[in-house]
């Protein structure tokens, strides 16, 4: 089983601030890696998909880089409305992972 | 508008059988993949199972290969989560999402509870 490590699990920001979540998988899976955003009392949604390939309808600050074993997830100039719990995804074997995921609080 | 709209949960005992469903809308359910992930109170995502869009193959994860089963229903535009033998562990919301690798769309989930 694919093992994926994100970091940090909790991190605490300002609005228009920059923030990196990063998420490290035990062996590599090429770019089948994909992230989710989850509000409170809400269903995951689909934010980057193959590490860097852009949501339709998702906002621009939000982009994804990486390749092998170590991916990030970028959110520039942060909103208050980004509130929310960050997840990784991997799909290159089974059984598919998610990371443990990273909440993310904006002051 | 893709709609997924899943029911079926509740409470059951240790032992015991439930089925979910998925009603899906808003996009062609026979050529698409569907997926079901859980998520356990306060806990993060887990992956549970998958059936191919083309129906050709099911997979599952470890913790319920032998207990679940997905399965459709084309006619219906209905995805099916068979649960049987539930252990307390299983107790999550059960989600179903549309896709295979990267999951576009998602259902508000159903809750499960498993307990004596």
């Amino acid at each position: 089983e694919i093992v994926l490590t994100q970091s940090p699990d909790f991190q605490s920001m300002t609005p228009k601030e920059k923030v990196t979540i990063t998420c490290r998988a035990s062996q590599s899976i090429g770019t089948s890696l994909h992230w989710y955003q989850q509000k409170p009392d809400q269903s995951p949604k689909l934010l980057i998909k193959y590490a860097s390939q852009s949501i339709s309808g998702v906002p621009s600050r939000f982009s994804g880089s990486g390749s092998g074993t170590d991916f990030t997830l970028t959110i520039n100039s942060l909103e208050a409305e980004d509130a929310a719990t960050y997840y990784c995804h991997q799909t290159t074997s089974f059984p598919y992972t998610f990371g443990q995921g990273t909440k993310l609080e904006i002051k | 508008e893709v709609q997924l709209v899943e029911s079926g949960g509740g409470l059951v005992q240790p032992g015991g059988s439930l089925r979910l469903s998925c009603a899906a809308s808003g996009f062609t359910f026979s050529a698409s993949a569907m997926s079901w992930v859980r998520q356990a109170p306060e806990k993060g995502l887990e992956w549970v199972s998958t059936f191919s869009h083309n129906g050709d193959s099911t997979y599952y994860a470890d913790s319920v290969k032998g207990r679940f089963t997905i399965s459709r229903d084309t006619s219906k535009n209905t995805l099916y989560l068979q649960m049987s033998s539930l252990r307390v562990e299983d107790t999550a919301v059960y989600y179903c999402a549309e896709g295979h690798w990267e999951l576009y769309h998602w259902g508000q989930g159903t809750l499960v509870t498993v307990s004596s």
